[in-house]
């Protein structure tokens, strides 16, 4: 079956960065964009880009453009997303997606980054 | 200021149908499809219309999706307790470049 696994919760301080990785298992990887979402607390789904898994093609939001990288590791069938310079307003619910726009979603679990001094 | 706007909020009683509308412009639900996604209470959110009017596998056809210029539709008939959630459209944003949600409508089934 389909599975999708996140890393865990991270607690970050100000200025740092931090890697979220979602692993993939059950379909073929290469086969979906693997998308990257956000979520802060109470607040509305954010995108923040997407890697084409098959050539490692990315495209990032305007907004997150100068401190985001994704990558993956298609051995691994595994992607990351790495943010740089974390501030407070970076506190939020980071999922990965892949397939975003259909006809299939398979969705991570969503791992919790947490910026506080 | 919201790309792509919709209610707070929209609810009804269990069997009754629902409607929540997306608005957009011509830079997005104008040119593009419309896609929406139901986040239940904790959860992830999950595609339920794709392509503005298509049902992914396994989402029941109570759920339709309908784009009209620059606005688009949620139907949910035969409203179920379950269905008590979080939607959100989304659509391409040719002058952002970029994927944009709308704030969300929250579903009360009374």
């Amino acid at each position: 079956q389909v599975q999708v696994v996140q890393s865990a919760t991270e607690v970050k301080k100000p200025g740092a960065s931090v890697r979220v990785s979602c692993k993939t298992s059950g379909y073929s990887f290469t086969s979906y964009a693997l998308h990257w979402v956000r979520q802060a607390p109470g607040q509305r789904l954010e995108w923040m880009g997407w890697i084409n898994t098959g050539n490692g093609n990315t495209k990032y939001s305007q907004k997150f453009q100068d401190r985001v990288t994704m990558s993956r590791d298609t051995s691994a069938t595994t992607g990351y997303m790495d943010l740089s310079s974390l501030t407070s307003e970076d506190t939020a619910v980071y999922y990965c997606a892949s397939g975003l726009t259909g006809p299939v979603d398979y969705w991570g679990q969503g791992t919790l980054v947490i910026v506080s001094s | 200021q919201s790309v792509l706007t919709q209610p707070p909020s929209a609810s009804g009683t269990p069997g009754q149908t629902v409607d929540i509308s997306c608005s957009g412009s011509s830079s997005n639900i104008g040119v593009n499809y419309v896609f929406w996604y139901q986040q239940l209470p904790g959860a992830a959110p999950k595609l339920l219309i794709y392509k503005s009017d298509q049902r992914p596998s396994g989402v029941p056809d109570r759920f339709s999706g309908s784009k009209s210029a620059t606005s688009a539709s949620l139907a949910i008939r035969g409203l179920r307790s379950e269905d008590e959630a979080d939607y959100y459209c989304a659509a391409w944003d040719d002058r952002l470049s970029g994927y944009v949600f709308g704030p969300g409508t929250r579903v009360t089934v009374l």
